[in-house]
């Protein structure tokens, strides 16, 4: 079974700096791209950020690039996203979900598995 | 950047009819598009890719149409537990992956 556990979530000032994991079991995690997605309070779905497989690939929303990177230990199947200069609109809880392939561009951006999620709350 | 505009954002329906739930997109894609189910308090769970594919465990009162800026979710003989917000995704065009606002369907 898979199963994508997100931690890290925390409050923390804007300007700030916090660092998510999604620890992956149930699949073989180097050959699936993984991507985080956030949802705001009240609010709909988000795309962030993907990486590939090997991790060589990565892509950002607008929204966030230059501030996050995203990045994997597949040796310990966890996937990272680095979160630096937050903002309170950065405010969300954080999924981590798996495409469905590590090849076709579709195949990165279609999501099987969901983990729950972690809190990330940006406020001074 | 492709925007999917779903509607409408609220659907009222009885126990036991149908429903229709539509997803435009600002430009013409292939079908690679998804429809997610999320429930208070759950992840997003995926029912359909591919337009019209069903996804591992989704009963076939879920169905997907659609093509070029038209895409539908249909449900059909809903229950209790089909009342939920649903989503649809493009993953054709991108980066930005990009979803719907969303369509919350709600017990009449």
């Amino acid at each position: 079974e898979v199963q994508l556990l997100e931690s890290g979530g925390l409050l923390v000032q804007p300007g700030g700096s916090l660092r998510l994991s999604c620890a992956a079991s149930g699949f073989d995690f180097s050959n699936f791209a993984i991507s985080w997605v956030r949802q705001a309070p009240g609010k709909g779905l988000e795309w962030v950020s993907v990486i590939t497989g090997r991790g060589h690939m990565t892509y950002y929303a607008e929204s966030v690039k230059g501030r996050f990177t995203i990045s994997r230990d597949n040796d310990k199947k966890t996937l990272y996203l680095q979160m630096n200069t937050l903002r309170p609109d950065d405010t969300a809880l954080y999924y981590c979900a798996k495409g469905t392939g590590d090849n076709a561009l579709s195949s990165l951006g279609l999501f099987d598995s969901w983990g729950r999620g972690t809190l990330v709350t940006v406020s001074s | 950047e492709i925007v999917m505009t779903q509607s409408p954002a609220t659907l009222s329906v009885s126990p036991g009819e149908r429903a229709t739930l539509s997803c435009r997109a600002s430009e013409s894609i292939s079908p690679n598009v998804a429809w997610y189910q999320q429930k208070p308090g759950q992840a997003p769970r995926l029912l359909i890719y591919f337009a019209s594919i069903r996804a591992t465990g989704v009963p076939a009162k879920f169905s997907g149409s659609g093509s070029g800026t038209e895409f539908t979710l249909t449900i059909t003989s809903l229950e209790s537990e089909d009342f939920a917000v649903y989503y649809c995704q493009q993953y054709d065009k991108w980066p930005p992956i990009t979803f719907g606002q969303g369509t919350r369907l709600e017990i009449k």
